[in-house]
């Protein structure tokens, strides 16, 4: 099965902030990468997927980028309601089956 | 779409629990669903998977030939038989869907199951 890495673990920044997330891959997986956004006690929610699209209703300032083993998940301008834990996710593609990274998790300053 | 899942609990080691996942807003039979698990302070793990006619499956290692994924379309609805749990079973439980995109687009709020004497 392909490793899936993603740092930092946990992170702390202002609001209005940039923040940056990597995941890295043991293997080329293409865009085959998701991120999820999890709030406490709550279900994950789609932000990204294969890579760099952004999922209808989310707001412009999550965004996504990368290809092959590297990837980068960015938020511009980070605002309260951000606080959660980020998690990457990569879809063996045509199978159904899946891996997530271990998630970094973000607190506001 | 609305994903409800239910059906957690406490069972005891080596026990059984049938977890389910009923659908609306969808054409259930249409989609791909899956379940994912996450352990009390844990990340999330991917459990197992089922195509939309229901003639593909996949387990995550952790629980093959232990645990059985499977969907009625007449219901809409999606089960998890979990036989021979083990204490690292305990989690919550979540069903999600892969609608529009190759991930989970919908989830269901979670059900929880611990695995205790």
């Amino acid at each position: 099965d392909i490793q899936m890495t993603q740092s930092p673990s946990s992170l702390s920044a202002f609001v209005g902030e940039t923040v940056t997330i990597t995941c890295q891959t043991s293997q080329d997986i293409s865009n085959h990468l998701n991120w999820y956004q999890q709030k406490p006690g709550k279900a994950p929610k789609l932000l990204i997927y294969e890579a760099s699209s952004l999922e209808i209703g989310v707001p412009s300032r999550f965004s996504g980028s990368g290809s092959g083993t590297d990837f980068t998940f960015t938020i511009s301008s980070l605002q309260p309601e951000d606080i959660a834990t980020y998690y990457c996710q990569h879809h063996y593609y045509p199978n159904l089956r899946f891996t997530f990274g271990p998630g970094t998790k973000l607190e506001i300053k | 779409v609305q994903l409800f899942d239910s059906g957690g609990g406490l069972v005891q080691p080596g026990g059984s629990l049938r977890l389910s996942c009923t659908a609306s807003g969808l054409t259930f039979r249409s989609y791909a669903m899956m379940w994912v698990r996450q352990a009390p302070g844990n990340g999330l793990e991917w459990v197992s998977a089922i195509t939309g006619s229901g003639t593909i499956t996949q387990y995550a290692d952790s629980v093959k030939g232990r645990f059985t994924i499977s969907r009625d379309n007449s219901q809409n609805t999606l089960y998890l038989q979990m036989n021979s749990l083990r204490a690292e079973d305990s989690a919550v439980y979540y069903c999600a869907a892969r609608l529009r995109t190759y991930g989970m687009d919908a989830w269901g709020h979670g059900t929880t199951v611990t695995v205790s004497s």
